[in-house]
């Protein structure tokens, strides 16, 4: 069974910096591409970045470019996100997910998330 | 900047069937955005439905189906069960390592 366990939320002031990161299990972790969603209170689901299984390869909304910088470590099975310049619309839950592989292109499961607060 | 559309909400009675819809603000949506719908009730992290247009996620029951109408994305529940009441997005791959999600539609079962 997939467990993705997200850790790292908080609250924090605008300007500031967090890292989110996302234990996983019950799979081979780099064989899968992983992503980050994030969900505003109250609002909809918003894709943030997504990095490649093997070769890292990464890309991000134009919400977050230039502040977010995901990673992971296949040693570890962990994903990671180093979010920088926070502002108070980043305030969202911060789902990780397993993508699916053989170019599905979709997400094929989540974490239960965890809450980013950003406010002075 | 594409934007990705889907009814804010919609109601169905209990047995009955409904389409959800999926669209772009530009062009069409086809089987090349991968289109996959996700379940999402209050507090709980989404559930994956429909993948690649009409492929059912494990355990997902045949009342969900999906499909392309027109030019846009559809989920069709066929049957509508009390439980079946949840928010539904949708998202869309948009090449280049790109996906957007819409704006999700709140279902109601009454």
């Amino acid at each position: 069974e997939v467990q993705l366990l997200e850790s790292g939320g908080g609250v924090v002031q605008p300007g500031g910096s967090l890292r989110l990161s996302c234990a996983a299990s019950g799979f081979t972790f780099r064989s899968n591409a992983m992503a980050w969603v994030r969900q505003a209170p109250g609002k909809g689901l918003e894709w943030v970045s997504k990095i490649s299984g093997s070769d890292g390869r990464t890309s991000y909304a134009d919400s977050v470019k230039g502040r977010f910088t995901v990673s992971r470590d296949n040693s570890k099975n962990t994903l990671y996100m180093q979010m920088n310049s926070l502002r108070v619309e980043d305030t969202a839950v911060y789902y990780c997910v397993q993508m699916s592989t053989g170019g599905r292109y979709f997400f094929a499961s989540w974490g239960q998330g965890t809450l980013v607060t950003v406010s002075s | 900047q594409t934007v990705v559309t889907q009814e804010p909400s919609f109601s169905v009675s209990p047995g009955g069937t409904v389409t959800l819809t999926c669209g772009l603000n530009s062009g069409s949506v086809s089987t090349t955005n991968f289109p996959s719908w996700y379940q999402q009730t209050p507090g709980q992290a989404p559930r994956t439905l429909i993948y690649t247009t009409n492929t059912r996620s494990s355990g997902v029951p045949d009342r969900f189906s999906g499909s392309i109408l027109g030019n846009k994305a559809a989920l069709t529940i066929t049957g509508a069960q009390a439980d079946d009441e949840s928010d539904y997005y949708c998202v869309l791959y948009m090449g280049s390592g790109i996906w957007v999600f819409g704006g999700g539609t709140k279902l109601t079962v009454l």
